[in-house]
């Protein structure tokens, strides 16, 4: 089982569409979570960082499930400009703070 | 700033042919990574380094080496190059004392025949 883990999709949405990936992570000993967003045949952007208590950023919200080891990611009002993949990251934990793991990413196409 | 640089942008081996490939980042983190990103598999850890003289395996080491030297410097080595090798490479920085953010570079696309 990987240690982080996301649907793959694709979503396919219309504009304006409100919609949401989940990811999964198997090391309970993980303190910290991020969203990244990356454009084809580009390098991985950070999108947010996922705080214990939740968060914001304008039209994403960001949440974390210690208990149930699962953060998600919601889009309200969906713009064409959002298609891209979103990769969840998690670290290794206290000891590992250096290893920062991927999941596949999940692919979001907003069309118009 | 130049941030994160990776050199060679591109490169074709033979199979069986070792090459390097080099990462060097001007922000003085502390914490350097290597990915490697193939189609549908996300970035997939290789290796990563937690200072200087420090080095730790990811999920796919094998048939890939790294050193550091130094803070700035986080080099790839691979030995025998395989047609599985055949991929995107990424290097990585960050500083613990941030966010956590990852700095890429723009990556290397390593063709093994």
């Amino acid at each position: 089982r990987k240690e982080v883990e996301q649907d793959p999709g694709p979503f396919n949405v219309p504009e304006g569409a409100t919609v949401a990936f989940n990811c999964t992570y198997s090391n309970s000993a993980s303190q910290s979570f991020f969203w990244y967003r990356q454009d084809c045949r580009k390098e991985p952007k950070l999108l947010m960082s996922v705080y214990s208590s939740g968060n914001e950023d304008g039209r994403f919200t960001a949440q974390l499930n210690r208990a149930s080891q699962y953060i998600s990611l919601l889009i309200r009002d969906s713009k064409l400009s959002d298609s891209a993949t979103y990769l969840c990251v998690v670290n290794g934990g206290s000891g590992n703070t250096g290893k920062l793991i991927f999941g596949q990413g999940t692919t979001l196409q907003v069309k118009p | 700033n130049a941030g994160v640089t990776q050199t060679p942008k591109f490169q074709v081996l033979k199979t069986g042919q070792s090459m390097t490939l080099q990462c060097a980042q001007d922000m003085n983190h502390e914490y350097m990574s290597w990915y490697r990103q193939d189609p549908g598999m996300g970035l997939r850890l290789i290796h990563y380094s937690v200072g200087a003289g420090i080095t730790d395996q990811g999920e796919v080491p094998n048939g890939y080496n790294v050193s550091r030297s130094t803070t700035e410097d986080f080099p790839l080595r691979l030995l025998s190059a395989a047609p599985s090798q055949t991929s995107v490479y990424f290097c990585a920085s960050f500083s613990q004392g941030d966010t956590g953010e990852l700095f890429f570079g723009e990556g290397s696309r390593l063709t093994v025949l």
